[in-house]
């Protein structure tokens, strides 16, 4: 899997969009984008993934860079309860290996 | 979407028993599912990769005769911290696969 780069840690005040970045310049031409999160004393959540288009689900949109080497994840009007530790992963769709988690972006959403 | 349970949510043991967690895929069937562990203020660590109906894959670093894992059923895999000691103290995840990877609760595990 190719290397992540993410900043420790962001604020945002509630109800303001929350934009996470990650750098990924080794990713490969079949690697997707994925995004997950944990909650505190929960197990990762899934939360979206891409190739190279952009992506929107209920809970977020990931925006890839033309080149692919980085990506934001944007919750758009971030909750207290979206604070979490939010973590990009670069892989193989369907890969049969376990993700690896780095150290992931720690996410406080504030009143 | 998929769920993925385990069982105990936590649990607090005295040094030297045993301890056993269960991973269950409720709504569908994994021929792989993995564990992972997580000490406090850092990220999830893989520990091993098991496989129904064989052996456990483990990661370096990871005593497979103190972390029995078994991979009896496609919807079952169980973890067991043999004689258990504070540094297993834990938080203990496993994961199954389908198209991707779906994320058990945890298992909040303390030694005394």
């Amino acid at each position: 899997d190719a290397k992540t780069t993410q900043p420790p840690s962001m604020d945002c005040a509630e109800g303001r969009a929350a934009n996470l970045p990650c750098n990924h310049s080794t990713i490969s031409g079949n690697e997707y984008v994925y995004w997950y999160r944990q909650i505190h004393s929960q197990g990762p959540q899934y939360i979206i993934h891409g190739l190279k288009n952009n992506e929107t689900n209920e809970m977020a949109s990931l925006i890839i860079t033309e080149d692919r080497k980085s990506s934001t994840l944007i919750l758009p009007h971030a909750t207290l309860r979206d604070t979490a530790v939010y973590y990009c992963i670069v892989r193989v769709e369907n890969s049969g290996y376990a993700l690896n988690f780095g150290k992931g972006t720690s996410l406080l959403v504030t009143p | 979407g998929a769920v993925v349970s385990q069982h105990p949510s936590r649990v607090i043991c005295k040094s030297g028993t045993s301890v056993k967690i269960e991973c269950r895929s409720l709504d569908f069937q994994a021929t792989t599912m993995f564990w992972y562990r997580q000490f406090p203020k850092q990220s999830l660590m893989l520990m091993a990769t098991s496989n129904e109906g064989s052996k456990a894959t483990y990661e370096q670093g990871v005593e497979k005769d103190k972390f029995l894992i078994n991979h009896a059923s496609l919807t079952l895999s169980t973890l067991t911290v043999t004689s258990a000691h504070p540094e297993d103290s834990s938080f203990y995840i496993c994961s199954a696969r389908q198209e991707r990877q779906y994320f058990g609760p945890g298992t909040r595990l303390l030694v005394l």
